[in-house]
């Protein structure tokens, strides 16, 4: 079975600084996703940035980018220039053949003045 | 293009009673994913569906829950008997088409269960 994990349940930045999320899972299928979803207080689900587990080529959306290792089994997550609305849990999640999502745990993001 | 769509947003039960969940992929999604997520944790799959087919109940508990996507209709996740510990908030997802693991998968706002 596949797990994730993310080994900060909290952390904090401030306004308009760098800020790397981790995240780690265990897999032996060589064909898989990863994906950080963002969970405000709404708790809506929003998809942040997604990672093809065949390409080398690091997926970047604007301000987030990933560093993806396949061989470490390791996907942070950067956010660069954090601003107040990036304050949020966020989740890493992998979905393999059978096409389900395993979350992690979580990591709550504070953004400070 | 609308988005996921879930119904109702909050609920309360009394214990014993039944909980409906109702949830309406976006328009052009045939597979329907629902989650289940407790207090302070994270997101725990519970059923994969498509239209008249259950694909993957892996995650389903064995009793007193059940899952439906009809021909027409919305997705539907039962729960009976209602019990405190099934307080949760449940997320539906979509995604679009055959071969879903390589598709993304879109929420939708949840429905917060309350049991009292």
């Amino acid at each position: 079975a596949q797990t994730v994990t993310q080994s900060q349940p909290e952390m904090s930045v401030q306004e308009a600084e760098t800020v790397t999320l981790s995240c780690t899972y265990d897999t032996s299928e060589s064909d898989y996703y990863l994906f950080w979803y963002k969970q405000p207080p709404s708790r809506q689900m929003i998809l942040v940035i997604r990672q093809e587990a065949y390409k080398q080529q690091n997926a970047t959306e604007n301000r987030f980018s990933v560093n993806f290792q396949k061989a470490a089994k390791s996907f942070s997550l950067k956010i660069s220039d954090s601003q107040l609305g990036d304050a949020a849990m966020y989740f890493c999640a992998y979905a393999g053949t059978a096409s389900k999502l395993t979350f992690g745990t979580g990591t709550r993001l504070q953004v400070t003045l | 293009n609308a988005g996921v769509m879930q119904n109702p947003r909050h609920l309360v039960r009394r214990r014993g009673q039944e909980a409906r969940l109702r949830c309406s992929p976006m328009k052009g999604h045939s597979h329907v994913y629902w989650y289940r997520q407790l207090p302070e944790e994270g997101l725990k799959f519970m059923v994969y569906l498509q239209k008249e087919n259950i694909i993957d109940e892996s995650g389903m508990p064995k009793e007193r829950f059940s899952a439906e996507f009809p021909k027409e209709g919305p997705s539907i996740l039962r729960i009976q008997q209602v019990v405190r510990g099934d307080s949760a908030a449940y997320f539906c997802a979509s995604s679009p088409s055959p071969g879903a693991f390589t598709d993304t998968q879109y929420f939708g706002p949840g429905t917060r269960l309350t049991v009292l």
